[in-house]
């Protein structure tokens, strides 16, 4: 079972700056089998990016994704305010048998 | 409108069963994959288990393998999760989520959840 490590568990910024989030899997993700969501309080998650570097329908492009192997990031260019949320990676493969990060927290400073 | 709406979800005792649905509309149920994860209060996503569009390979967490059974219909466009032996611990909201492809991919729409207590 692949194991995904986030950090910083907690990210403080403001509106405007760039935010970097990581995602480190424990052994090597075939194919850049991993995807990014966000969710908001109350709400299901939603589909950012998908294998490590493919937005998403309707996705602004200040979403970002990057990485292969085993070290992943999602980069927010400029945060606007309504990308304050919790994010997860999530590994997937060519069967039923996936993952997810413990999640990354954004928040306003 | 692709939508997936959770069912079955409740208050339940310790070493009880419950079976959770997830009628699915709006997309050709037989080609995708289909998965649940669960969120306990306060906490991050958990895969729980996951079944390829035609049952052939299926996928559990190990925290519920061998308590925890997927299954599908693909002529009722629906998905299930019979959970026997409910431990405090299994206390969530258990979302449907659908896959992009026949036996994975990743996540591109998800239901609202349905929310299982278990307590004495």
């Amino acid at each position: 079972e692949i194991v995904l490590t986030q950090s910083p568990g907690t990210l403080s910024l403001s509106p405007g700056e760039r935010a970097t989030l990581s995602c480190r899997a424990s052994q090597s993700v075939s194919s850049s089998y991993l995807a990014w969501y966000q969710q908001k309080p109350g709400q299901a998650p939603r589909l950012l990016i998908y294998g490590a570097s493919s937005r998403a329908t309707g996705i602004p492009d200040r979403f970002s994704g990057s990485g292969s192997g085993t070290d992943f990031t999602l980069t927010i260019s400029r945060l606007e305010p309504e990308d304050f949320a919790v994010y997860y990676c999530q590994q997937y493969g060519s069967s039923p048998m996936d993952t997810f990060g413990q999640g990354t927290k954004l928040e306003i400073k | 409108e692709v939508q997936l709406v959770e069912s079955g979800g409740g208050l339940v005792q310790p070493g009880r069963s419950l079976r959770l649905s997830c009628a699915a509309s709006g997309f050709t149920f037989d080609d995708y994959a289909m998965h649940w994860v669960r969120q306990a209060p306060g906490k991050g996503l958990e895969w729980v288990s996951g079944i390829s569009w035609n049952s052939g390979s299926i996928g559990y967490a190990d925290s519920v393998k061998g308590r925890f059974t997927i299954s599908r219909d693909n002529a009722k466009n629906s998905l299930y999760l019979q959970m026997n032996s409910l431990r405090a611990e299994d206390t969530a909201l258990y979302y449907c989520a659908k896959g992009t492809g026949y036996s994975s991919g990743w996540y591109d729409y998800w239901g609202q959840g349905t929310l299982v207590t278990v307590s004495s």
